[in-house]
């Protein structure tokens, strides 16, 4: 089974000024990794997902995350927040292979981004 | 506009009373989910439907029942509500049976649900 760790349950962050979310997950076997956000009162909206290939992705909205697979790390990226960034984000995970777990979007605990004038 | 759409957006009732809640997607997707969000906003999957089969049933007690007439279609019945039931529940969709790279979860606004 996996499993993913948020290490920042809330992040507070200054207009204009870039963020980091970081995201780590453990697996036995390959994974698909996505980064989720959810404004206040909607759903969830993917902001990128990762497979394999290059290490950066880029997402919505000016997003970006980089995997590293030694530190089994998938760390969410914004050069420059606006204040409409102001959401939870989750970091999500699911197994390539034919796990008990296979198929199923395990969601880390959230980071709360919350960006100020 | 193409989309997960769940109602109602808010449900409030009382502990012991039946409730449900309707999900649509016309996403054209095969596998509809069910996914539980908690206070702490910690979201866990309850149920999974591909093309009307029950394929995803974690540990939820029995007073949960999904149903699923089409494969557009997945509701959530509650018998006899809980204070502990109080969250909010979201449907998702995705493309395949599975969720992939390539078939990613689609989710509606939530139901947020309130038992006193």
């Amino acid at each position: 089974a996996q499993s993913v760790t948020q290490l920042d349950s809330q992040v507070p962050v200054f207009e204009e000024a870039p963020v980091e979310l970081r995201c780590n997950y453990s697996s036995s076997v390959s994974v698909y990794l996505f980064w989720y956000v959810q404004y206040p009162n909607q759903g969830l909206q993917l902001l990128l997902k990762y497979l394999s290939g290059s290490t950066l992705v880029k997402g919505i909205n000016g997003f970006e995350a980089e995997f590293n697979k030694s530190q089994t790390s998938f760390h969410l990226r914004k050069p420059s927040v606006h204040i409409s960034d102001t959401a939870e984000y989750f970091c999500a995970v699911s197994d390539q292979g034919q796990t008990d777990s296979w198929g199923k979007l395990q969601f880390g605990a959230g980071t709360q981004v919350v960006v100020t004038p | 506009d193409t989309a997960v759409s769940q109602t109602p957006k808010y449900l409030v009732t009382q502990m012991g009373n039946d409730k449900s809640i309707k999900c649509e997607q016309n996403l054209g997707h095969d596998t509809m989910y069910w996914y539980k969000q908690d206070s702490k906003k910690f979201l866990k999957i309850m149920f999974s439907y591909n093309n009307k089969e029950l394929i995803i049933n974690e540990t939820v007690p029995n007073r949960f029942s999904p149903k699923s007439p089409d494969k557009a279609h997945l509701n959530l019945h509650i018998n006899s509500l809980e204070l502990g039931d109080s969250a909010v529940y979201f449907c998702a969709s995705s493309q395949d049976r599975k969720v992939s790279y390539n078939s990613p979860l689609h989710f509606g606004n939530g139901t947020r649900l309130t038992v006193t």
